[in-house]
């Protein structure tokens, strides 16, 4: 079975703080698909990145950085110098064929950027 | 300026009831989607549309029919509520229909509560 967990329920940090999310999965496949969304005040989902569990290269967009271990299970999320408009609850999600099976999704982590 | 946008945000029914939830995208996407979210936090992908064709149809019961008047529009429509149909809603379009649809643009989600 595959599972998700993020255990960080909720995080609080000062504007400009650097801050990492948690996320932790399970899974007997060989081949699977990781994915973060964001889901702003607003309702939303956005979708922020998707790695296969072929590419354990780490990524950085803008502020942004994933650090995906397989040895670990794990798919962490950092924010660099968090900004008030990244409070938003984000989500951890899986698959093992994006479009053909369910996305199993952690229960997210909400996260407050405090000017 | 809403890019997806599904309405109602809430809606409470009655076992029985017929109902649809509209979902409206102004981006110019020629494929829209529908997913079901459930209490686990399981994201389904229902029906996808492009170009007016059906694309994608998961074992979703015929009760659930999805209508698209034009590109801009994938309404779903519910008929004799259950129980089990409780859950969030959301609606998706995405430019590229050979993209995964987890990276669409997804709606705010419309909560469907069944008494």
């Amino acid at each position: 079975a595959q599972k998700v967990t993020q255990a960080q329920t909720e995080i609080s940090v000062v504007e400009k703080e650097d801050v990492t999310l948690d996320c932790v999965y399970e899974t007997r496949d060989t081949t699977y698909y990781l994915f973060w969304y964001k889901q702003p005040p607003s309702g939303e989902l956005v979708f922020l990145i998707r790695r296969n569990s072929f590419d354990e290269q780490n990524e950085i967009s803008g502020r942004y950085s994933w650090n995906f271990q397989k040895s670990t299970s794990s798919f962490n999320f950092t924010i660099t110098a968090s900004q008030v408009v990244d409070s938003a609850v984000y989500f951890c999600a899986l698959s093992e064929d994006p479009g053909n099976t369910p996305l199993v999704f952690g229960k997210g982590t909400r996260l407050s950027v405090i000017a | 300026d809403t890019a997806v946008s599904q309405t109602p945000k809430y809606l409470v029914t009655q076992m029985g009831n017929d109902k649809s939830i509209k979902c409206e995208q102004n981006l110019g996407h020629d494929t829209m989607y529908w997913y079901k979210q459930d209490s686990k936090k399981f994201l389904k992908i229902m029906f996808s549309y492009n170009n007016k064709e059906l694309i994608i149809n998961e074992t979703v019961p015929n009760r659930f029919s999805p209508k698209s008047p034009d590109k801009a529009h994938l309404n779903l429509h519910i008929n004799s509520l259950e129980l089990g149909d409780s859950a969030v809603y959301f609606c998706a379009s995405s430019q590229d229909k050979e993209k995964p649809a987890e990276e669409a643009f997804f709606g705010q989600g419309t909560r469907l509560t069944v008494v």
